[in-house]
């Protein structure tokens, strides 16, 4: 089964400060979504990626999958307290799994 | 167009008893996959309908059930509740199966604690 690794696990940024979380997999990735939530809430759909060298981008997040779809990485820039939360990727592997979840990255914003 | 709703959003249970919850998808979504999060084992896929069919099923217990009805509204149920049940219960909805690659939508959530 498909496993992701999420890095880091946990972060706090100074507010306007960028910052990148990346999300590494044991299998290529054919639909890489990446989710925020709130503590205890549900999730947020930020963005999905599918083919290598894909970059998407929703305000100041911008989300890339690698040409060889193993690795995708979040790149947040002029960081917010709104940006505060975790920060999950998924991954879908065909279905037989549903979406695969990454343990997530815990970022704070200090202001 | 409205999201995906969960009813309900907290609820407490004992051992043993047994609970149901619901999802509505997002209006035209037919594809409906239930999660478990937990601080342990975060975010695990329970199982997936899509136009009323089971498609896939997460390693889970016979105690976890689900169904979908014709308006692809889904209901889970959890029978002979145990502590370690006590969870996050997330549903979300596609417009198309699990596999297709397109976007999946969250709903908020129901907070289920076992005492």
């Amino acid at each position: 089964s498909q496993e992701l690794e999420q890095s880091p696990q946990s972060l706090i940024v100074q507010e306007g400060k960028n910052l990148t979380i990346n999300c590494t997999s044991s299998k290529t990735l054919y639909g890489l979504y990446w989710y925020k939530q709130k503590y205890g809430e549900g999730l947020i759909f930020l963005m999905m990626l599918q083919k290598g060298g894909e970059e998407k981008s929703h305000e100041k997040i911008t989300a890339k999958l690698d040409e060889k779809k193993q690795q995708s990485s979040l790149h947040i820039t002029a960081s917010q307290p709104s940006h505060a939360g975790i920060y999950l990727c998924g991954a879908d592997g065909g279905g037989a799994d549903g979406l695969t979840f990454g343990k997530g990255t815990h970022l704070i914003i200090q202001p | 167009k409205a999201g995906v709703t969960q009813t309900p959003r907290y609820l407490i249970k004992t051992r043993g008893q047994q609970v149901t919850l619901s999802c509505s998808p997002i209006s035209g979504h037919r594809s409906v996959s239930w999660y478990q999060q937990t601080p342990g084992q975060g975010l695990q896929f329970l199982f997936e309908y899509f136009s009323e069919t089971q498609r896939n099923k997460g390693n889970f217990p016979g105690r976890f059930s689900g169904r979908q009805f014709s308006n692809s509204r889904s209901e889970m149920n959890v029978s002979t509740l145990e502590l370690g049940d006590s969870a996050l219960y997330l549903c979300a909805s596609q417009g198309y199966p699990l596999g297709s690659y397109n976007e999946q939508f969250f709903g908020p959530g129901t907070r289920l604690t076992v005492l």
